[in-house]
């Protein structure tokens, strides 16, 4: 496996369910991020970490708890999801701290809230 | 309110012509622009960058040119191609090192 992968490809949940995403990155990188992208909404960051400390929380709900166990692996377990939670979620992982250099993109989860 | 903004959701171009995308800021703070694309069912990929102590980049068929005194870049592809339909997104650097998307502008290629 290369590159940032993420499973399920795919989630359907109800709204009482508990989930988690799960993002790998083979990069050797020391960041990971998740993002949301809704439709018609640009991709919006949710939570950095970096050296597996988490740096930002762009003010998330707490129903997304993100868990970063290690700099290859990082988690987003979902609970009590409301239907607008519905929305591409994808992972990223970068080097840091610079020469800058660009963040790679997983090829998401697709979620829907029912 | 959104400091990265791609106004135009679509574009349609005709092989072999000239592509121009176009991105707004609004932070006169941030230093580095990134355009990724998109295909369906995959993640955003790198395409190329700009540091704003340069106002033109160019690789192969693609150029970014910033323009910071209007706060405004655009991404050029000569000669457009149908592989390059995709959604391409702008994306401008935090503080954080995070990046700050748009909404993307969806570019469909005629053969």
């Amino acid at each position: 496996e290369t590159g940032v992968t993420q499973t399920p490809r795919h989630l359907v949940m109800g709204m009482t369910n508990k989930k988690s995403l799960k993002c790998e990155q083979h990069l050797g990188h020391n960041a990971m991020y998740w993002y949301k992208q809704s439709a018609k909404k640009p991709l919006e960051l949710m939570f950095v970490y970096n050296f597996k400390e988490q740096t930002e929380n762009n003010s998330v709900p707490s129903r997304f708890s993100p868990e970063c166990p290690n700099s290859s692996h990082l988690f987003l377990h979902l609970h009590t999801l409301q239907p607008e939670d519905s929305a591409l979620y994808l992972c990223a992982s970068s080097q840091d701290p610079p020469p800058r250099e660009t963040q790679y993109f997983g090829p998401g989860t697709r979620l829907l809230v029912l | 309110d959104q400091q990265v903004k791609q106004n135009s959701p679509s574009l349609s171009v005709q092989e072999g012509r000239i592509s121009i995308l176009n991105c707004d800021y609004t932070n006169s703070m941030f230093d580095y622009f990134l355009w990724y694309k998109k295909y369906p069912a995959e993640g955003p990929t790198f395409l190329i960058s700009i540091s704003s102590i340069k106002d033109k980049n160019e690789d192969g068929r693609f150029t970014v040119f910033l323009n910071k005194s209007a706060k405004h870049l655009s991404l050029h592809i000569v000669p457009s191609q149908p592989g390059d339909s995709a959604v391409y997104f702008c994306a401008a650097e935090g503080s954080q090192g995070n990046l700050i998307f748009g909404k993307g502008t969806k570019l469909s290629v005629k053969p």
